[in-house]
């Protein structure tokens, strides 16, 4: 059974940073495309990275490039999200997923002072 | 980018009466190898999504067969076929054709009457 579990999710300042994990299992995740989505409060669901298997090629939406990073450790099965310059606006819930069929439960990420 | 429609936003259902969900895209989703990578996804209250169709009509394991994706080109289509209570929750189209980014819809919301 494929599990996604996130974390790393909390408060932070404006211009803060945060590192979000997911620690994955039951599949062979360096075969693995892997993406982060967001779903800011009552919204509905943005995407915002995508990490190949090797992590040689790596993609952002605009609204983040720049300021996050993904990657991945298959070493470690466990996917990252380094976020800095955080901002009131990256404030969600955000998901791990493998290649858009399997999900995580999230992490809530608030950002306010 | 893609931009991802849905109609309507709400959709109030009677129990075991039909439901359908529509999705236009802003640009063709038939990408160069043949396939059309368009995706349904249900989010039931306070769960993670979960995605119930792929490349338009393909069902996920465990989807009850009462849902069905159908459509081409821009315009696609969810169907449940009679609503049951389960099914209450917010549906979300997604194109993967042209990335990044990968763009979901607005979302539709459904509920019972």
């Amino acid at each position: 059974e494929v599990q996604l579990l996130e974390s790393g999710g909390g408060l932070v300042q404006p211009g803060g940073s945060l590192r979000l994990s997911c620690a994955a299992s039951g599949f062979t995740f360096r075969n693995s495309w892997m993406h982060w989505v967001r779903q800011a409060p009552g919204e509905g669901l943005v995407w915002v990275s995508h990490i190949n298997t090797d992590g040689s090629s790596t993609s952002y939406a605009d609204s983040v490039k720049g300021r996050f990073t993904i990657s991945k450790d298959n070493a470690k099965n466990t996917l990252y999200l380094q976020m800095n310059s955080l901002r009131a606006e990256d404030t969600a819930v955000y998901y791990c997923l493998r290649n858009f069929d399997s999900w995580g439960r999230g992490t809530l990420v608030t950002v306010s002072s | 980018d893609v931009v991802m429609t849905q109609s309507p936003l709400s959709l109030p259902v009677t129990l075991g009466q039909p439901a359908s969900i529509s999705c236009r895209s802003s640009q063709s989703l038939v990408h160069s190898d043949g396939n059309t990578y368009l995706t349904w996804f249900q989010q039931r209250p306070g769960q993670s999504p979960r995605r119930l169709i792929y490349k338009v009509s393909n069902r996920d394991s465990g989807v009850p067969d009462r849902f069905s994706g159908s459509g081409s080109g821009t315009d696609f289509t969810l169907k449940i076929s009679r609503v049951e209570a389960e099914d209450v929750g917010v549906y979300y189209c997604m194109q993967g054709t042209q990335w990044p980014p990968w763009t979901f819809g607005q979302g539709t919301k459904v509920e019972i009457k």
